[in-house]
């Protein structure tokens, strides 16, 4: 199986600021690569597909990269609603595998 | 609008078993692969297991292969997921998802782009 790791598993930052999640796979995927975001007590949604492609409807502060075993979403200037847990997943092989996932609080 | 709705979710005792229904519109049900993510209170997202468009092939994660059975009736717009000798690790919240395949720049990923609200399946005695 293909492992996901995500760091940090939580972070907290100030309205504005640049925020960074990576997550890391056990091998290569290419760019096999998905990004959700899961407000408190609520479902998932699809923030970013194939690595760096934007899901229709999510705001554009929101960016994804990379290729090969490391990728990256970043939240170019983060605001209030934005206080979520992020899960990265792989769709390369299956089993699918998601990360641990990475809560972003809000200072 | 697409919508995904589960029932079936309940209380039940270790060895157990429940089955879990999902039921689709507002789409062409067939058209598309569907998958079951679970998460534990508290804990992330783990994926189950998917079917394909037909409903004669399926995949599972290696913790309920042998014990849980994904299925689907196209003529019902519903997904199933039978889990049988359940156990206090399968507790948890699980959602029916519809797979899309995201095709860019020679890339084809597939992502869960509609999620049901979820059905909790509690294993205690």
């Amino acid at each position: 199986d293909i492992q996901m790791t995500q760091s940090p598993s939580s972070l907290s930052a100030s309205v504005g600021d640049r925020v960074t999640i990576t997550c890391r796979a056990s091998r290569t995927i290419s760019r096999y690569l998905n990004w959700y975001q899961q407000m408190p007590g609520k479902v998932p949604k699809l923030l970013i597909y194939a690595a760096s492609s934007l899901q229709s409807g999510v705001p554009s502060r929101f960016t994804g990269s990379g290729s090969g075993t490391d990728f990256t979403l970043t939240i170019s200037s983060l605001q209030p609603e934005d206080s979520a847990t992020y899960y990265c997943q792989q769709s390369y092989a299956t089993p699918r595998t998601f990360g641990g996932g990475t809560k972003v609080e809000i200072k | 609008e697409e919508q995904l709705v589960e029932s079936g979710g309940d209380l039940v005792q270790p060895g157990g078993s429940l089955r879990l229904s999902c039921a689709a519109s507002g789409y062409n049900f067939s058209d598309y692969w569907m998958d079951w993510v679970r998460q534990a209170p508290g804990k992330g997202l783990v994926w189950v297991s998917r079917i394909n468009t037909d409903g004669n092939s399926a995949n599972y994660a290696g913790s309920v292969h042998g014990r849980f059975t994904i299925s689907r009736d196209n003529a019902k717009n519903t997904l199933y997921l039978q889990m049988n000798s359940l156990t206090a690790e399968d507790t948890a919240v699980y959602y029916c998802v519809r797979a899309r395949e995201y095709c860019i720049h020679g890339v084809c990923s597939v992502g869960f782009d509609h999620w049901g609200q979820g059905t909790l399946v509690t294993v205690s005695s």
